[in-house]
């Protein structure tokens, strides 16, 4: 069975500042990973995704997450943060490295104040 | 290219009626996934058409079936329709099961 925890459903940042978005994994097969973004009245972009070629995966809009296997975790980090960041995230789990059929967490929303 | 398209996108439903939605996949694409997501929630995998025939199923329960038809467009039917079916209701494409799924703007459903 897979699951996915977020934690913090809400983080809050200034335009500038770090964004660190956390996600734990339980996965009872090797994983497959991905971070969405859902902007308000959207469906669902993809960031980035974990498919074991690489541990650090770069994904669209300066962001990046690190596959801690030790830690079970795939963070999502962006250096600095801009106003167009706020929206809502979500990490998901899959057994398909094409992310079918994903199993999603229950998403953290980013504010970002100027 | 479109993208994925699903329609309509909203409708307001009472208590006992059943509702069609429906999804056209992105062009090239033949693999059709639907998810739940209810409000202040991650979305939540309900099925998945391939090949005309449902491939895999989440845990929802009878009342929500589906259909994928030979141009690769899909419906979502859910019979029976309760309070807590109201949600956003959202189309995933992909070309077979191991690339990369688009997701449509979604269906807002609002149960009475």
């Amino acid at each position: 069975a897979q699951s996915v925890t977020q934690l913090g459903s809400h983080v809050s940042v200034s335009e500038g500042a770090l964004v660190l978005l956390r996600c734990n994994y339980s996965s009872s097969v090797p994983p497959y990973l991905f971070w969405y973004v859902q902007y308000p009245n959207q469906g669902l972009q993809l960031l980035l995704k974990y498919t074991s070629a690489a541990t650090l995966v770069k994904g669209i809009n300066g962001f990046e997450a690190e596959f801690k296997k030790s830690e079970t975790s795939f963070h999502l980090t962006k250096p600095s943060a801009h106003m167009r960041d706020a929206a809502e995230y979500f990490c998901a789990v899959s057994v398909r490295q094409a992310g079918t059929a994903l199993i999603f967490g229950k998403g953290t929303t980013l504010s970002v104040s100027s | 290219d479109a993208g994925v398209t699903q329609s309509p996108t909203h409708l307001i439903k009472t208590r006992g009626q059943q509702v069609t939605l429906r999804c056209s996949p992105k062009s090239g694409h033949d693999t059709v996934s639907w998810y739940q997501q209810a409000l202040g929630q991650g979305p939540q995998f309900i099925f998945q058409y391939y090949e005309e025939e449902e491939r895999q199923r989440g845990n929802f329960p009878d009342r929500f079936s589906g259909h994928q038809f030979p141009n690769y467009s899909s419906e979502l039917n859910v019979n029976a329709l309760l309070l807590g079916d109201s949600a956003l209701y959202l189309c995933a494409s992909s070309l077979g099961v191991n690339t990369e799924a688009f997701f449509g703007q979604g269906t807002r459903l609002t149960v009475v």
